[in-house]
């Protein structure tokens, strides 16, 4: 499972609330990235890091912030949650030799009333 | 603009048959690509990734410049295959590269 975990794991949270999901990893790799995936979508990048304190936007990245502090610690931000943001988040990692393989988390499921 | 189309939402086909998911692709530069899968219940994970030519489970994709196909493919499909099946592009620019997805194409294989 490449050392990821992500927490909450299930997390419902009402409309205007700011909600903060976690990524974690084990492996010391330099890339972590924020997905959501919803019916329809597939997968789309929210925000990704390069580094500590290292970061940039995805294709949805409006309404979410991220934060990474340390290397092992990636933090997704909702500043006030919307219910357009009821979805299933995934982070993943990469150790970059190959960007685009990446190691998934096992997910957070998000949803807003 | 650089997309992937994943034309099919769902497939499904008997045991023992062979499978095709299709991918197709559009983007400037050499493309890099990859399938991903999801069983129930469990994490995305990497399946293919074009420029190793591998095969896993049983699986085999090639990329097809020329039509701008990445398709996956498996001769005779188990019921242990189904599972959801993401397409994805390596996009470089910016500050790194990422993956774009498509939208994913389920599989299920009826016994």
């Amino acid at each position: 499972d490449a050392g990821i975990t992500q927490s909450p794991r299930h997390k419902v949270t009402e409309t205007g609330t700011p909600v903060t999901l976690r990524c974690h990893q084990t492996e010391n790799h330099r890339y972590m990235y924020w997905y959501r995936q919803d019916p329809g979508h597939g997968l789309r990048l929210i925000h990704y890091s390069y580094g500590v304190k290292d970061t940039d936007k995805g294709e949805v990245s409006d309404g979410y912030s991220v934060s990474r502090s340390k290397t092992e610690d990636f933090l997704l931000t909702l500043e006030s949650a919307t219910s357009s943001q009821t979805s299933v988040y995934f982070c993943a990692i990469s150790e970059g030799i190959i960007p685009g393989e990446q190691y998934f988390g096992p997910g957070t499921r998000l949803t807003v009333t | 603009a650089q997309r992937v189309t994943q034309p099919e939402k769902l497939l499904s086909v008997f045991k023992g048959a062979p499978v095709e998911l299709k991918c197709n692709y559009s983007y400037s530069g050499s493309p890099e690509l990859f399938w991903y899968v999801q069983y129930s219940r469990q994490r995305l994970q990497l399946l293919l990734r074009h420029i190793s030519r591998e095969s896993i489970k049983g699986f085999t994709a090639d990329l097809n410049k020329g039509e701008t196909s990445f398709h996956l493919k498996k001769p005779f499909a188990q019921e242990e295959d189904s599972a959801m099946y993401y397409c994805a592009l390596m996009r470089y620019g910016g500050s790194q590269g990422n993956l774009i997805f498509g939208k994913g194409t389920k599989l299920s294989v009826k016994p």
